[in-house]
C-alpha cells in the first residue's frame, strides 16, 4: 500500500511569509501528527488530528496551526515566519481511535528553508 | 524524569561488533514505548512497540527490552553491519493525553565501519 506523501519535500520562503504543508496519510489511517526536527535537536510535536479534530498540540506558538479534512489528509500552516522556523517538518499517521500502542508511519519530510 | 532521554548521543563500532542503547522515560502514566530507526534521507521506521513491563522484543539481529517500573528500555545490535548504520529514536506515549502523542529522545547515532 502507498505510504505517507508529504508535500512539498523542499520549500524555501522569506522571513514574514507563511507557508502551508501537506500530509496524506496511508489509506485507512485516521490519526496524524506533526513534529518539527531542527539541528540539533529531537522531534518535537506540533500537534495530532484525528477525525478532523485536534487532539493534542505541543507548545508551539499560535502562528503554527493545522487541519484535517474528511479524507484524513491534513494540512499545517506556519504564519509569519521566523528564521528559527526552518526545519524538517515530519508528519506521521496511525491507524485509528486510541492507538497509543501501535506503531507510527513516517513520511519523508518537508524541508522549509527560511532566508 | 520528566523527558525522554537517550544515551549514547553518538557511537561508532567495527562491523561485528554488538553495542545496546539506553532509552530512558517518564515511568508515571506510562502507556507505550517505541524504537525507530532513521537512516539518512529517509523516514523513520518503527522497530518495536512496547507496552508491558519486562517486554522483550526481537527483530532479526536486533532486541529491545523493556521495564516500565524504573523507566528505561534497551535496544541492542548484535553483530552490527554497516546496514545498521542510523540514527535510532526512541519514544513514549502516556495516558495523559487523549490520543496519540509521541515524546521523542534525541537518538543514538550509530556508525559501523567496514
Amino acid at each position: 500500500k502507498a505510504g505517507v506523501t508529504q508535500t512539498p519535500r523542499y520549500l524555501i520562503k522569506t522571513r514574514g511569509q507563511q507557508v502551508t504543508l501537506s500530509c496524506s496519510p496511508i489509506s485507512g489511517h485516521r490519526s496524524v501528527s506533526w513534529y518539527q526536527q531542527t539541528p540539533g535537536q529531537g522531534l518535537q510535536f506540533l500537534f495530532e488530528y484525528f477525525s478532523e479534530t485536534q487532539r493534542n498540540k505541543g507548545n508551539f506558538p499560535g502562528r503554527f496551526s493545522g487541519r484535517q479534512f474528511s479524507n484524513s489528509r491534513s494540512e499545517m500552516n506556519v504564519s509569519t515566519l521566523e528564521l528559527g522556523d526552518s526545519a524538517l517538518y515530519l508528519c506521521a499517521t496511525r491507524t485509528g481511535d486510541r492507538g497509543l500502542g501501535t506503531e507510527a508511519f513516517f513520511g519523508q519530510g518537508t524541508r522549509l528553508t527560511v532566508v | 524524569i520528566l523527558n525522554v532521554e537517550q544515551s549514547p548521543q553518538s557511537l561508532h563500532v567495527q562491523e561485528g561488533d554488538s553495542t545496546n542503547f539506553t532509552c530512558s522515560f517518564p515511568s508515571s502514566n506510562f502507556y507505550a514505548l517505541h524504537w525507530y530507526r532513521w537512516e539518512t534521507a529517509k523516514s523513520p521506521e518503527a522497530l518495536f512497540v512496547m507496552t508491558l513491563n519486562g517486554d522483550e522484543k526481537k527483530k532479526g539481529r536486533i532486541s529491545a527490552t523493556l521495564n516500565t517500573k524504573e523507566g528505561y528500555s534497551y535496544l541492542y545490535i548484535k553483530g552490527s553491519q554497516p546496514e545498521d548504520s542510523a540514527t535510532y529514536l526512541c519514544a513514549s506515549s502516556s495516558y495523559n493525553n487523549a490520543g496519540n502523542m509521541l515524546t521523542f529522545g534525541g537518538g543514538t547515532r550509530l556508525m559501523v565501519k567496514p
